[in-house]
């Protein structure tokens, strides 16, 4: 089954900073979202970004999709303590009828 | 409030021994799915449901049945649950349109078999 792969696997950033992280994939897609949890919690949602979106912003959150490189990027701004967590991307792919994750992407700021 | 409903949140249990875990969702979602949470393995899909008795098999089914009677509960169950199935349990539901929309994810079952 197709999965996203997260890079870097570990980031550590002072508040205040940008965190970047990227995800790959291997086939096409209806949808790529990205997902936060805290600490051995429930997944959360953040964002959805459709096959035919280039970008998409939530907040201090940029998203930006390019399907001819299979990749993905999650762009928090501005980072805070609380935003320490691990980052997931899921991808949903054409005609799978499922949601495949990344083995997800740790992220430590530090106050 | 919208949200999935797991229980129980911790299980310890021996091998062996049948047990079920309740999935429930108020948000009239069609698809529900679980998943299993594992160091360095990330989440991987158990089964799926992309509506009422509509079940399907996701990465690693093998040990685990479920069934959906109704729209809003997705119980997982383990008929003879081994040490290998310790892990991070979660379930979760999501709207159906063009592809599966964001998931809202219950709070876990952590399950020790013994």
């Amino acid at each position: 089954s197709q999965q996203g792969e997260e890079d870097p696997q570990a980031l550590s950033i002072q508040e205040g900073e940008n965190a970047t992280m990227n995800c790959s994939y291997k086939t096409s897609i209806n949808n790529l979202q990205w997902y936060r949890q805290n600490s051995g919690r429930g997944l959360v949602h953040l964002i959805l970004i459709r096959s035919n979106e280039r970008e998409k912003h939530s907040g201090r959150l940029r998203v930006t999709l390019d399907t001819s490189k299979k990749s993905s990027s999650l762009l928090i701004t501005a980072s805070r303590a609380a935003d320490t967590a691990s980052y997931f991307c899921a991808t949903d792919a054409w005609g799978n009828n499922r949601l495949a994750f990344g083995k997800g992407n740790q992220v430590v700021v530090i106050p | 409030e919208a949200q999935v409903t797991q229980n129980p949140r911790y299980l310890i249990t021996v091998t062996g021994k049948k047990l079920t875990v309740t999935c429930s969702q108020n948000m009239n979602h069609e698809y529900m799915s679980w998943y299993r949470q594992d160091p360095g393995l990330g989440l991987r899909q158990i089964y799926y449901s992309m509506n009422v008795e509509v079940t399907d098999k996701g990465d690693v089914p093998e040990g685990y049945k479920v069934s959906r009677k109704e729209k809003r509960n997705f119980p997982l169950i383990l008929e003879s649950p081994s040490p290998n199935q310790t892990s991070l349990y979660f379930c979760a539901s999501s709207l159906l349109g063009e592809g599966i929309y964001g998931y809202t994810f219950g709070s876990g079952t952590r399950l020790t078999v013994v």
